[in-house]
């Protein structure tokens, strides 16, 4: 099992560009979620889902878009790149709503 | 609102030394889920433990031990004789019952180990 895997490991953004950070799992995880992560501030949730075609925001969503059209892959989109959202994101999938969340190994964006 | 506060912005120890990290939450509910997760420095997250609201009993695995007071809302992180491979950036965090999946996590601890 490849578990939770991101890409791309690093990105730089001009302000105003779009991308999309990619997630998928092989573990059959009905939960997903992606968190960013500052300096000070712990993980911050932005968004999550709890199965294919259900999607919620989480504590920072602005300035992000996600979907669930599969089980296995939970894309975040940035619509319009701002310096404020240079940060360290990761993607993660549980198996239960409580159980332990398996993180990917995270995705360096930095938006000029 | 729920809160997870970790008031050990860094901890540097000596080999060998005990430390503990400290984990206070805030919640009203009253049937929530408590982690810790490490990072180390190359910077994935690693799940040590999962405990409920329901179980107090505390836990050992090997020279980790954890600490769970619902009176005065801890979840304490004990590394007996530590080690240089246990520096690390340690979280604490928190989920609800009815709010599954939504981890609020503290700010973290940065643990130093030197030799």
């Amino acid at each position: 099992n490849a578990g939770v895997t991101q890409t791309p490991k690093f990105q730089v953004l001009k302000t105003g560009q779009s991308m999309t950070l990619q997630c998928a799992q092989d573990m059959n995880h009905e939960y997903m979620s992606w968190y960013r992560q500052d300096p000070g501030m712990g993980l911050r949730l932005i968004h999550y889902s709890v199965g294919a075609g259900i999607t919620d925001q989480g504590e920072v969503p602005n300035g992000y878009n996600v979907s669930r059209s599969t089980t296995e892959d939970f894309p975040l989109r940035l619509l319009s790149a701002a310096p404020s959202q240079t940060s360290v994101y990761f993607c993660a999938s549980s198996p239960d709503l409580v159980d332990e969340q398996f993180f990917g190994p995270g995705t360096r964006l930095t938006v000029l | 609102a729920q809160k997870v506060t970790q008031a050990q912005t860094e901890i540097s120890v000596v080999e060998k030394e005990d430390v503990t990290l400290v984990c206070v939450y805030e919640t009203r509910d009253t049937t929530y889920y408590l982690f810790w997760y490490k990072q180390p420095p190359s910077g994935e997250l690693v799940f040590l433990i999962r405990r409920n609201s329901f179980d107090e009993q505390n836990e050992i695995s090997g020279r980790y031990s954890w600490n769970f007071q619902k009176s005065t809302s801890s979840f304490n992180f004990t590394i007996t004789a530590s080690q240089v491979v246990d520096s690390a950036v340690y979280f604490c965090a928190l989920t609800l019952y009815n709010q599954g999946g939504k981890l609020i996590f503290g700010q973290g601890t940065e643990l130093s180990v030197k030799p």
